[in-house]
């Protein structure tokens, strides 16, 4: 069945550790997001993309990175340079320009001690 | 760039109304987005306003007007499981049209 698949649901790493975070979709959408969201805080835009093999940088960029090369995947790696990385990360997904809505994936919440 | 406000909490019973406010200001707008989160869950869309008005879906219904930067969610015949954080969204004019800002939710408790 169609949908976004987000794994895991919670993942646990040590401090200094890379970790990257999945996102898979079958619902043939163009475009792709990543979201971080804070306890008290709005969803705020990480890294998004359009298209296969090209993204930008969104609100929040610094200490983050993606890649882009297949349509249906647009995995987010979290780097020892990123501050507080202790967040649930949303990755969400639309048709393209004309279309409305973005529709989400369930979430895995980053633990890092 | 863009602010969006809206309320950090309301409470209110079940089977009641509650209106949930969001102002916006903006360099560029290209319609507002309403969605519903439930704790640890992915955001759902609920509505979405682009012109001035009113849109009714059922239970829900979002108003916008874009000359005051305001639109609110009305919830009718509110039901516990209603209790959920709203989440205001403003998509701006930029990252090919389709880039969105969230405000930080308004959290929603429905009570008996």
């Amino acid at each position: 069945d169609g949908g976004i698949t987000q794994s895991p649901k919670y993942l646990f790493r040590k401090e200094g550790q890379n970790v990257t975070l999945s996102c898979e979709q079958n619902l043939n959408h163009d475009a792709m997001y990543w979201y971080r969201q804070d306890p008290g805080q709005g969803l705020r835009l990480i890294y998004y993309s359009q298209i296969v093999n090209d993204f930008q940088k969104g609100d929040i960029a610094e200490g983050y990175s993606v890649s882009r090369e297949k349509k249906e995947s647009f995995p987010l790696t979290v780097t020892s340079a990123q501050k507080n990385p202790t967040a649930f990360y949303l990755c969400a997904t639309s048709p393209g320009r004309a279309e409305y809505e973005q529709y989400f994936g369930p979430g895995t919440r980053l633990t890092v001690t | 760039g863009q602010n969006i406000d809206q309320p950090t909490e309301m409470t209110a019973t079940e089977g009641a109304i509650v209106q949930i406010n969001c102002t916006y200001q903006t360099s560029g707008f290209n319609g507002l987005f309403w969605y519903q989160q439930h704790a640890g869950e992915a955001p759902t869309f609920l509505s979405y306003n682009v012109l001035d008005g009113l849109e009714e879906k059922g239970r829900f219904s979002s108003f916008l007007s874009r000359s005051k930067g305001y639109s609110y969610l009305l919830l009718k015949e509110l039901q516990m499981k209603d209790s959920a954080s709203y989440l205001c969204a403003v998509r701006g004019l930029t990252g090919g049209g389709n880039k969105l800002t969230f405000g930080t939710g308004t959290q929603l408790k429905v009570e008996l």
